[in-house]
């Protein structure tokens, strides 16, 4: 067990709809990550937010947008949601920036967007 | 061309076998991970280096920065390590991430 939660662990839902996904990061962690893994492209790095503020965004689209409260819970929201955008998507945290820091990777939400 | 290259991509191997994961990356990077993530699709943190050599029980991890290249390496395999190693580089801020290497160790 990492220490990092994600909610729900599957969620279905139709193209059009608009989803909230949420993450409790580990305790004392301030960063906290977001990815989406896809079949056909892999891991890939959407946003990463610390201490409640944006600090690195990737690809992520338009439709989406993120943000990470007082308490640093994040949430992710997806909306008008295209059949494309059923993944895995992982909510990871660490102590500080990823790139001098280990990283632990909450147990994902499946979206399937029918 | 892919900023985070792995080989093999697949790669099966008999319980007891000495193996080896090879990433190369072409960016500069401050660290680089690597990560396990099993059948089921969690992911763990195996390493994280910046030099040298890093060992941790029958997993070692060595990286070359002049060469930009990175191994992981798993000594008498076992079954249970049956999983897909990923690569990833922290590089301005963020992960880039390899396609993986998916290990099958047959008993």
């Amino acid at each position: 067990d990492s220490g990092v939660t994600q909610t729900p662990k599957h969620l279905i839902t139709a193209t059009g709809q608009r989803v909230t996904l949420r993450c409790s990061p580990r305790s004392g962690d301030l960063s906290v990550y977001w990815y989406q893994q896809s079949l056909d492209q892999g891991l890939q790095f959407l946003i990463q937010y610390y201490n409640g503020e944006e600090r690195a965004k990737g690809n992520i689209l338009e439709r989406f947008s993120a943000q990470q409260f007082p308490d640093l819970h994040s949430e992710l929201n997806l909306s008008s949601l295209e059949l494309g955008d059923s993944a895995l998507y992982f909510c990871a945290s660490s102590v500080g920036q990823v790139t001098y820091n280990e990283q632990f990777f909450g147990p994902g939400t499946r979206l399937t967007v029918l | 061309k892919n900023e985070v290259e792995q080989s093999p991509q697949n790669l099966t191997a008999q319980e007891g076998e000495f193996i080896t994961i090879n990433c190369s990356y072409s960016v500069g990077i401050s660290a680089l991970h690597w990560l396990q993530q099993h059948p089921g699709g969690g992911i763990v943190s195996l390493f994280m280096l910046s030099s040298g050599k890093k060992k941790h029980g029958r997993l070692i991890a060595t990286i070359n920065i002049q060469e930009k290249h990175s191994s992981l390496h798993i000594t008498a395999s076992h079954p249970r390590d049956s999983a897909v190693y990923i690569c990833a580089v922290g590089s301005q801020g963020n992960l880039i991430f390899g396609k993986g290497t998916k290990l099958s160790v047959k008993p």
